[in-house]
């Protein structure tokens, strides 16, 4: 089964770091770029960053640019999402999904079940 | 940025009914967009991409049409199942931003 799971959510103040984690299963990670989206309590999806397949390219929305970074490892078929500076409005659940890219359209599943960050003092 | 919009932002409907929603795109994005469902505390399930291919697994009584500016997701007879919020997403350019969603409640 294919199957994305991230960990690594839960309580940090204002200005504190937390890494996320996303761990791959019955695929071949390597071969497929991945993606960060999160949703506020209550509210819409945001997306928030990419990483190519091999690690060469990463993508940021503005709002986390500089204060996040994504990595992979690829022997570990697991993705990161250092998290640093947090801010209140950085609160949300954080979902990472596989990319689909064939034939010049490109589309996101699965989706891990996320895992949730509060930022909060 | 692309922006994306939806319409209605909320519907009410009842078991059987057919249901449209739509969602418009700031610019053109040919046919880069997919649709999502997403239950209360469930991560979203992708029900169609490229505007209109069905993803494996997902009941025919969904389709999707659309290319350009503005696109429709359609439920032909909606079930007891399907109350949930819908999201599209276009894929053309990054950011690959969502619409704000359409909750589709029982009437």
């Amino acid at each position: 089964e294919v199957q994305l799971v991230e960990s690594g959510g839960g309580l940090v103040q204002p200005g504190g770091s937390l890494r996320l984690s996303c761990s791959a299963s019955g695929f071949t990670f390597s071969s497929f770029a991945i993606h960060w989206v999160r949703q506020a309590p209550g509210k819409g999806l945001e997306y928030v960053s990419a990483i190519s397949h091999n690690g060469g390219s990463t993508y940021y929305i503005d709002s986390v640019k500089g204060r996040f970074t994504i990595s992979r490892d690829n022997s570990k078929n697991t993705l990161y999402l250092q998290m640093s500076s947090l801010r209140p409005e950085d609160t949300a659940v954080y979902y990472c999904m596989r990319e689909i890219y064939y034939s010049g359209s490109r589309w996101f599943d699965p989706w891990g079940q996320g895992t949730l960050v509060t930022v909060s003092s | 940025d692309i922006q994306l919009t939806q319409s209605p932002s909320f519907l009410s409907a009842s078991v059987g009914d057919r249901v449209t929603i739509t969602c418009r795109a700031s610019q053109g994005i040919s046919s880069y967009l997919a649709w999502y469902q997403q239950k209360p505390g469930k991560a979203p399930k992708l029900l169609i991409y490229a505007a209109s291919t069905l993803q494996r697994g997902v009941p025919s009584r969904f389709s999707g049409s659309g290319s350009g500016t503005e696109f429709t997701l359609t439920i032909s007879s909606l079930q007891p199942e399907d109350f949930a919020t819908y999201y599209c997403q276009q894929v053309n350019s990054s950011p690959f931003t969502f619409g704000p969603g359409t909750r589709v409640d029982i009437k």
